[in-house]
């Protein structure tokens, strides 16, 4: 079975100062990875997925992340923080099962941007 | 744009009610799931269904059991409620085409089991 580490739960940074959030899974296959977002009294929306390809993906809201292969890793990045960014962030991994892609969430990273 | 909507955002019920989650999806996605959302364990699966009648058990099914009669529906149900299921419920739908294993949620049911 897949898992995901998500490194760090809580990750305190100042407004417009670079953050990064880390993303460690254990796969013995290929995967789908993911990275979601979830603002305070809401549901998760996508932020930006892995399929193939190029391992630096873009996403929404000047998010990007790297897939690592070697390291088994997805990594979320951005240059420049909100207040708006503060937010928990879910990274999440899919493996087939049945036909079906079953996605395993990791248990999630608090950003919060002070200003 | 997809669109899942869960019916009640925030419930309040005792300790040996029957608790039904109703969620709908627009997108004639195939598959969808029910997650448990708690602070510090981040979501848990408690059932997923990938076609309609169809079920299987997530990570936590102890205590739940889910109804898929219809494609766009899928029900959560507490038999018999108890205060460790107070809790975040999310549900999540995604088709098999497209937008592979891209998860679409409502905005969560907030239980409380008193």
């Amino acid at each position: 079975a897949q898992s995901v580490t998500q490194l760090d739960s809580q990750v305190p940074v100042f407004e417009e100062a670079p953050v990064e959030l880390r993303c460690n899974y254990s796969s013995s296959v290929s995967v789908y990875l993911f990275w979601y977002v979830q603002y305070p009294n809401q549901g998760l929306q996508l932020l930006l997925k892995y399929l193939s390809g190029s391992t630096l993906v873009k996403g929404i809201n000047g998010f990007e992340a790297e897939f690592n292969k070697s390291q088994t890793s997805f990594h979320l990045r951005k240059p420049s923080v909100h207040i708006s960014d503060t937010a928990e962030y879910f990274c999440a991994v899919s493996l087939p099962s049945g036909g079906s892609y079953i996605p395993t969430f990791g248990r999630g990273t608090s950003l919060i941007v002070h200003p | 744009d997809v669109k899942v909507t869960q019916s009640s955002r925030y419930l309040v019920k005792r300790t040996g009610e029957k608790v039904f989650l109703e969620c709908v999806q627009d997108m004639d996605h195939e598959n969808m799931f029910w997650y448990r959302q708690d602070p510090g364990l981040g979501l848990r699966l408690i059932y997923f269904s990938y076609d309609v009648k169809m079920k299987e058990k997530g990570d936590i099914p102890e205590g739940y059991s889910v109804s898929r009669e219809k494609k766009e529906r899928f029900s959560l149900i507490l038999e018999s409620a108890s205060t460790n299921q107070t809790s975040m419920y999310l549900c999540a739908s995604t088709g098999t085409s497209g937008r592979v294993g891209e998860l679409f949620f409502g905005e969560g049911s907030r239980l409380t089991v008193l």
